[in-house]
Formats: C-alpha cells, structure tokens, sequence
C-alpha cells in the first residue's frame, strides 16, 4: 500500500544545533514529495517539495531535503535551529492516483 | 486576506447531528481537498475535487459527503455525527497540474459528544 513513514514522532534539540528530520516512502514507483510544517493553531506551509531532478532540494526558512532513491528516503535537513522552528512537520508523498499521502508527523521542539 | 478559508473555526456538536464545514478559496485553483487531522496519524485525505463535476472519494470517505457548488467553493458534510469524527478539519486547493502545491486553510476543529 502507498505510505509516508516518519520514524521520529518528536525531537528535541538545541537552538543553533543542525536538524534531521526522517522521511520514508513506500510502493514501487517514486511519489512526488513534500515537506510541510504546522505552527500551533495554524494550517500546513509548504516547505519544499521534489518531483524530479537534482536530489537536494532547497526549500524556505533555510531548509533543505535530500532524496535518496536506495533508501527510499526525503530527509528534511537545517544546519541551524532557531526557536521559532518548534512546529510539527510533515512529509507527504503523492502517488499516481493523485492521493497525497501524509506521515503521522514529527514535533520538534528547540532547547535555548 | 487569507487565500483559503473555512467555516466555522470551531464546532461543538452532538451524536446524530448533521454538521457542515465550508471552505472558500481566491486562489482561482481548480482543484479542492478535505482532510482530517488526528494526533498520531497525520492527516489523512477525505474527498477531494478537481472540479466543479469532478468528485473523487479519498482515503476515509465513509460518514462523509461533499458538495462541490462553485470553483471557489467546497463543503464538507457529516450527515449524522459520531464521536470518533471528532477531529480538525482542513481544506487545501491547488492547481490543476499533478502534484502541484497545496494550500491549506486554517482548519476547523469539530468536537461532536
């Protein structure tokens, strides 16, 4: 069956520390790819996305993700947290039927 | 004002009840979505639209209906409520190219007793 899988359900690390958050997807063929995140209270922004092409990508806020096929994996990487990054973040993945799939989501909480 | 908005906010309901949630969007996009949010599970497709004819069952369609009555607009219905529907709504919209974008609304908590 189509999944997004992300292993973490939450994270802490400290502000000024570098962040990796973990992506993995399921079936056959490669989905479109998607990096979101939810501040309390507030909907989804978009933070990246891959569909084809150079496996990093870079997205706002200063994130990046990398796609690894032999792994079947969309990390979501920042070299430097800030406080203000404390949200959910969510991978999703949209297969050929036009279904965007989510993960379950990573809460990321930043120590001063 | 926001692109993509959703009535009502918030809704406290009881079993048996029927619920509507509406959803605007200015964004001209073609393409609309319903989904659910539960902790734990993220969030998981109800229906979605790719136009005003268009209507396509997600991943948990079952207890819901959609009306789609204008490009801008889409309406989630719960035709009789049940506490297990308890959950935060969203609306997205994107274009009409395969995976493009989507863009979320701000969400409608529902708490149905």
């Amino acid at each position: 069956a189509q999944s997004v899988t992300q292993p973490d359900i939450h994270i802490t690390v400290s502000e000024g520390a570098s962040l990796e958050l973990r992506c993995n997807y399921s079936y056959g063929a490669t989905p479109y790819l998607f990096w979101y995140v939810q501040s309390p209270g507030q909907g989804l922004q978009l933070l990246l996305k891959y569909f084809s092409g150079d496996t990093l990508v870079q997205g706002i806020k200063g994130f990046e993700a990398e796609f690894k096929r032999s792994q079947s994996s969309f990390n979501l990487r920042k070299p430097s947290v800030h406080w203000s990054d404390a949200a959910e973040y969510f991978c999703a993945g949209i297969y050929n039927n036009n279904d965007m799939r989510f993960g379950a989501g990573t809460r990321l909480t930043v120590k001063p | 004002d926001a692109d993509v908005t959703q009535t009502p906010r918030n809704r406290i309901t009881k079993t048996g009840k029927r619920i509507m949630l509406e959803c605007s969007q200015t964004k001209g996009h073609d393409r609309m979505y319903w989904y659910r949010q539960d902790p734990g599970l993220g969030l998981r497709l109800i229906y979605y639209s790719f136009d005003v004819k268009d209507i396509n069952k997600g991943e948990i369609s079952d207890g819901y209906s959609v009306s789609r009555q204008a490009q801008a607009k889409f309406s989630l219905s719960l035709e009789s409520a049940i506490p297990n529907q308890t959950a935060l709504y969203f609306c997205a919209t994107s274009d009409a190219q395969l995976a493009d974008t989507q863009y979320f609304g701000p969400g409608t908590r529902l708490t149905v007793l």
